[in-house]
């Protein structure tokens, strides 16, 4: 059974600082990566799908990547602001789960002024 | 557009009550899911759609049910509350059942299981 793990689970970080957030998976097979976020008592939103045939995908601040030989995404912030203060997940699907989404726990990223 | 419409936000239930969560999209979705979200536990698939008239299980089915008669429509039911089931409740649709598409998620809905 295919597994995530996110590293960090929480992470603080002062405005203006890069940084990266980690997933990665029991099962390297993997098809297609998400990474969402969520917050507090909201739904979640995609922000960057990296699809089989891609290596990774970026979006104004974010930019995500997936090294399919490791089974490890990372989602790279830029330049953080207080509204980013969020938790993020991964999700990824494979040929094996039937192309079930399988979710990370998420990392709870707090970005102080 | 509306998005994916779920309702409703907050529930609260005693044990052995049935209910329906309600589900909607707008965007003729094909992929249509509902997960629960707890707490150290991240997000698990009860069940999934990839067309009307088709439904299959996902990670933890027991104790819900679902059909789906229209592309716009995926409704979870409760055939008997159980304290376990208190949870939050997500909707999720995507152009793609093979997850190559970006996967839009409902608001959600809060459910407490006396």
């Amino acid at each position: 059974k295919q597994e995530v793990t996110q590293i960090p689970a929480a992470l603080s970080v002062p405005e203006g600082e890069n940084l990266v957030l980690n997933c990665s998976f029991t099962d390297s097979a993997i098809y297609n990566l998400q990474w969402f976020r969520q917050d507090p008592g909201k739904g979640l939103t995609s922000l960057l799908l990296i699809q089989s045939s891609q290596r990774e995908q970026t979006s104004g601040r974010l930019n995500a990547s997936l090294d399919k030989s490791s089974g490890r995404s990372t989602l790279y912030i830029a330049a953080s602001q207080p509204g980013d203060s969020a938790t993020y997940l991964c999700a990824g699907n494979s040929r094996q789960s039937n192309y079930k989404l399988t979710f990370g726990k998420g990392t709870l990223l707090t970005v102080n002024p | 557009n509306a998005g994916v419409t779920q309702t409703p936000k907050f529930q609260v239930l005693k044990t052995g009550q049935s209910m329906t969560l309600q589900c909607a999209q707008d965007m003729n979705h094909e992929y249509m899911s509902w997960y629960r979200q707890d707490p150290g536990m991240g997000l698990r698939l009860i069940h999934y759609s990839v067309g009307a008239g088709i439904t299959d299980q996902g990670e933890v089915p027991n104790g819900y049910n679902v059909s789906r008669s229209t592309t716009e429509d995926f409704p979870l039911r409760l055939l008997s509350a159980a304290p376990s089931q208190t949870s939050v409740y997500f909707c999720a649709s995507s152009y793609s059942w093979q997850g190559n598409e970006k996967l839009f998620f409902g608001s959600g809905t809060q459910l407490s299981v006396l």
